[in-house]
């Protein structure tokens, strides 16, 4: 069955730290998965996208990395500001189907001053 | 471009009552898709479209009609409103479906049923 699990469910850091937002995957045939970032009360964005061959991606102080082996994905945020709270979605595309998106649940992230 | 617009912003309804959540996106992309989310929750697909007369069903179609007469609009419609279906929702589109393609969100509607 195809699966996008979100860890952890919600996290609060304090602004200037770093955190790290995990997503594992079980979509095959895999073909590429994104971060995105959605705010309060708006629709998501997308941060980046990776395909099977790339391990790491960056956007500004957002790294993405994957590992297509054991089919996790990581986004790190750095030196993490106030505007940076919201929710991060990893969303992994399968090869085939029309319907071929998966996503998960989602990561809230909350940065206070 | 406007990308992908949604009407209205905020709606009340009361039990029983009908309406049509109005998308529309002027990018020219054949791909389109209704997702509601619930609080706390994943994005979870109502129904998509690869195409002007072409739908089909997603996980929750329950409750809820598509159609898609044009490429720029894909209307959701609710005829028999239940708080079952208090939710955000959300419209998409992509490209030419391809995995690569970005998708496009708007800004959502948010719907309370009483």
């Amino acid at each position: 069955k195809n699966q996008v699990e979100q860890s952890p469910q919600s996290l609060i850091i304090l602004e200037g730290k770093n955190c790290t937002l995990q997503c594992n995957y079980t979509v095959s045939p895999f073909s590429n998965l994104r971060w995105y970032k959605q705010d309060t009360g708006r629709g998501p964005v997308s941060l980046t996208i990776m395909t099977f061959s790339e391990n790491t991606k960056s956007n500004g102080r957002y790294t993405a990395t994957l590992d297509a082996d054991t089919k996790q994905s990581s986004l790190h945020i750095t030196a993490s500001q106030l505007s940076d709270s919201a929710s991060y979605i990893c969303v992994v595309s399968a090869e085939t189907g029309a319907n071929n998106l998966f996503f998960g649940t989602g990561t809230r992230l909350t940065v206070i001053p | 471009n406007a990308g992908v617009t949604q009407t209205p912003k905020f709606r009340i309804l009361k039990i029983g009552q009908s309406m049509t959540l109005q998308c529309a996106q002027d990018m020219n992309h054949n791909y389109m898709y209704w997702y509601r989310q619930d609080p706390g929750m994943g994005l979870k697909l109502i129904y998509y479209s690869v195409g002007a007369g072409i739908t089909d069903k997603g996980e929750v179609p329950n409750g809820y009609n598509v159609s898609r007469s044009t490429t720029e609009d894909f209307p959701l419609r609710l005829e028999l409103a239940a708080p079952s279906q208090t939710s955000v929702y959300f419209c998409a589109s992509r490209g030419q479906g391809a995995p690569r393609e970005t998708q496009y969100f708007g800004p959502g509607t948010r719907l309370l049923v009483l």
